[in-house]
């Protein structure tokens, strides 16, 4: 079956920082790859997301590359800030139910 | 962007009775309705999707007859536990994907906050 596997956390990081989450997806076929953002006391919202090999999903200075060959979505980040601290779920999708990863709880330091 | 609510937001009931919980696309038809779950530390799995108007499609190890799926408008769907027990409390999550004046890229869904149930 498919399956999503993220760092586990939590990941502290200081204000500034460089930040790579990884993700690992195991697949029949070639899915399309989401990151999505929870911050507390809210639902999740959907971060980026790539649909085919090499694209790159990008939005509020986080961007991830689908990798076909390593079959991964890393998200990474050059500058965190107190405002990301939130859990971050990486996740699969062939057309309808999302299969998720554990979620990383990340923790931004000012 | 798209709003999606989920009532009630917790809950807490007795071993054997039966909990209601509904979640509703504010701003849009949402043709397709998710349930997922979560358990404290773990990943959100998916339990079913509704089609309005039609019956829920349940995942491997779901019990239908325990968690009943009603999809009856294009923005409602009911998810009820019934005869819960203490090993049902967990959180639930609702997502929507559908069709209005917004832009619905490809396959995305819109997250409700979820339901935290707690069975004594």
């Amino acid at each position: 079956g498919n399956s999503v596997t993220q760092m586990e956390g939590p990941v502290t990081l200081s204000e500034e920082a460089f930040l790579t989450i990884n993700c690992t997806y195991t697949a029949t076929g070639y899915p399309s790859l989401f990151w999505y953002v929870q911050y507390p006391g809210e639902g999740l919202q959907l971060l980026l997301k790539a649909t085919k090999a090499d694209d790159k999903g990008s939005n509020k200075g986080f961007e991830a590359t689908y990798r076909k060959e390593t079959t991964s979505f890393h998200l990474e980040k050059g500058s965190v800030q107190v405002s990301d601290s939130a859990v971050y779920f990486c996740a699969l999708s062939f057309a309808d139910g999302l299969t998720f990863g554990k979620g990383t709880h990340l923790i931004i330091q000012p | 962007g798209a709003v999606v609510s989920q009532h009630p937001s917790w809950v807490i009931c007795k071993s054997g009775t039966s909990v209601k919980i509904e979640c509703r696309s504010l701003d849009f038809q949402a043709t397709t309705m998710f349930w997922y779950r979560q358990f404290p530390k773990q990943s959100l799995m998916l339990m079913a999707t509704s089609n309005e108007g039609s019956k829920a499609t349940y995942e491997q190890g779901v019990e239908k007859d325990k968690f009943l799926i009603n999809h009856a408008s294009l923005t409602l769907s009911t998810l009820t536990v019934t005869s819960a027990h203490p090993e049902d409390s967990s959180f639930y999550i609702c997502s929507a994907r559908g069709e209005g004046p917004l832009a619905f890229s490809y396959n995305e869904q819109f997250f409700g906050p979820g339901t935290r149930l707690t069975v004594l």
